[in-house]
Formats: C-alpha cells, sequence, structure tokens
C-alpha cells in the first residue's frame, strides 16, 4: 500500500495563496482515482474540501482548489484567511472501504 | 442537518473491551457505506473499519483484524465498533465518517463525526 507524504508544516499570509502537497510514495494513490482533502481544527468535525482530486462540495470556498500533477496531489488554499488556519489531511481511496492517509500539513495564517 | 456522534470510549485495561456508537441524523445509514478512522498524535489518521451500505462488505485494518467488528442497526440509524483485547497503541480519538455517495463504493467520507477518545492503560 503507497504512503502519502505531506509537509508538515506550511504557512502563508493574509490573502496570500499556499499549496501543500501529497506525494504517493509507491503504487499511483493505489491505481483509484479517489483522493480527498480534510480540514481540521481543534474541537471541530473534519471537513471535506476537496474529493476526487479537483471536485469542491457543494458549500466550500471557490478558495480551496484541487489538483493533480502524476503522483502528486494537491490543494491550493488562495486569499488567505485567518480562519484557514488548521491542519489538512490527503487522504486516498485503497478498494473495499480502505482507506490511507498523509501525515497531515499544519497551515499557519500569517 | 445531517450529523454523525459517536460515543462509548472511555478507559480500560489492556486485554479490555470497549463498544463505540456512532449516532447519524438526517440520513439512512441503510444508504451510505460507513466507515471507523482513528487518530493519534504520533501515528495521525488510521483508517480502522469500512461496511458496504448495504452491510454486506465489511474490510478491517490488519492491526485491528481479529479483534475489532463493525456493525450497524439499521432500526436505530447507529454504526457501532466492537473492540476486543485492546492494547495500549489502540489508544486514539476514534471517528466514524459517512460516504458521499448514496449506495455509493464507499470511495469519499464526506461528514464525519467529533470523536470518541478510547485509552488503554493499567
Amino acid at each position: 500500500q503507497s504512503a502519502l507524504t505531506q509537509p508538515r508544516s506550511v504557512s502563508g499570509s493574509l490573502g496570500q495563496s499556499v499549496t501543500i502537497s501529497c506525494t504517493a510514495t509507491s503504487s499511483d494513490f493505489g491505481g483509484y482515482n479517489f483522493v480527498s482533502w480534510y480540514q481540521h481544527s481543534p474541537g471541530k468535525a473534519h471537513k471535506l474540501i476537496a474529493y476526487e482530486f479537483n471536485k469542491r462540495p457543494s458549500g466550500v470556498s471557490d478558495r480551496f482548489s484541487g489538483s493533480r500533477s502524476g503522483s502528486t496531489a494537491s490543494l491550493t488554499i488562495s486569499g488567505l484567511q485567518a480562519e484557514d488556519e488548521a491542519d489538512y489531511f490527503c487522504c486516498s481511496y485503497a478498494g473495499n472501504y480502505d482507506f490511507f492517509f498523509g501525515g497531515g500539513t499544519k497551515l499557519t495564517v500569517l | 442537518e445531517v450529523q454523525l456522534v459517536e460515543s462509548g470510549g472511555g478507559v480500560v485495561q489492556p486485554g479490555g473491551s470497549l463498544r463505540l456508537s456512532c449516532a447519524a441524523s438526517e440520513f439512512a445509514i441503510s444508504d451510505y457505506a460507513m466507515a471507523w478512522v482513528r487518530q493519534t498524535p504520533g501515528k495521525g489518521l488510521e483508517w480502522v473499519s469500512g461496511i458496504s451500505y448495504n452491510g454486506v462488505g465489511t474490510n478491517y485494518a490488519d492491526s485491528v483484524k481479529g479483534r475489532f467488528t463493525i456493525s450497524r442497526d439499521i432500526s436505530k440509524n447507529t454504526l457501532y465498533l466492537e473492540m476486543n483485547n485492546l492494547r495500549a497503541e489502540d489508544t486514539a480519538i476514534y471517528y466514524c465518517a459517512k460516504d458521499l455517495g448514496r449506495r455509493g463504493r464507499g470511495a469519499t467520507m464526506d461528514v464525519w463525526g467529533k470523536g470518541a477518545t478510547v485509552t488503554v492503560s493499567s
């Protein structure tokens, strides 16, 4: 099973853009096109902000966008706001109701 | 509002058992694949178990296979995780989550609960 590697932390200033990467270290995301991104803040439930690499759930700001290039999925957050400060996780479907996750990236908004 | 609320967490000795519950509201679990995921500071997020929307298919992480059982009660609209022979390394926050798609393959979890804390310690 592939592992997903994310940077431990990223930071950006208010109004700027940041990109968080998620790299599959072996098989190409398990051969599936089901990579999701979640936002998690203390005391809150994990929030789905992108799925199938670049789809956005209804109600999620268009400041969040997902993409893929080869074995790397990316989440770009534009127009950074203070409330974007959170942990972000990528997740890949591995078939048969199985998933694997990246280690998470802590976003600091300066 | 679609919501999941976990309960049943607590402190248990190694070798002990616990049953987690996940009460669903504003949707029928009989129409959605569901999953349990756990999170620890050291290992991050780890998928634990999943169940198909019709309850026929189940799967478990190797780390819990043979010790944990996922099940559901349609009449109570509640998902369960029975955990036996608990080990220190099972200490984590346990989350339940639902699939994005109705009667889907369970490839994207869109709604999560806030979690239940399980501590395995003597």
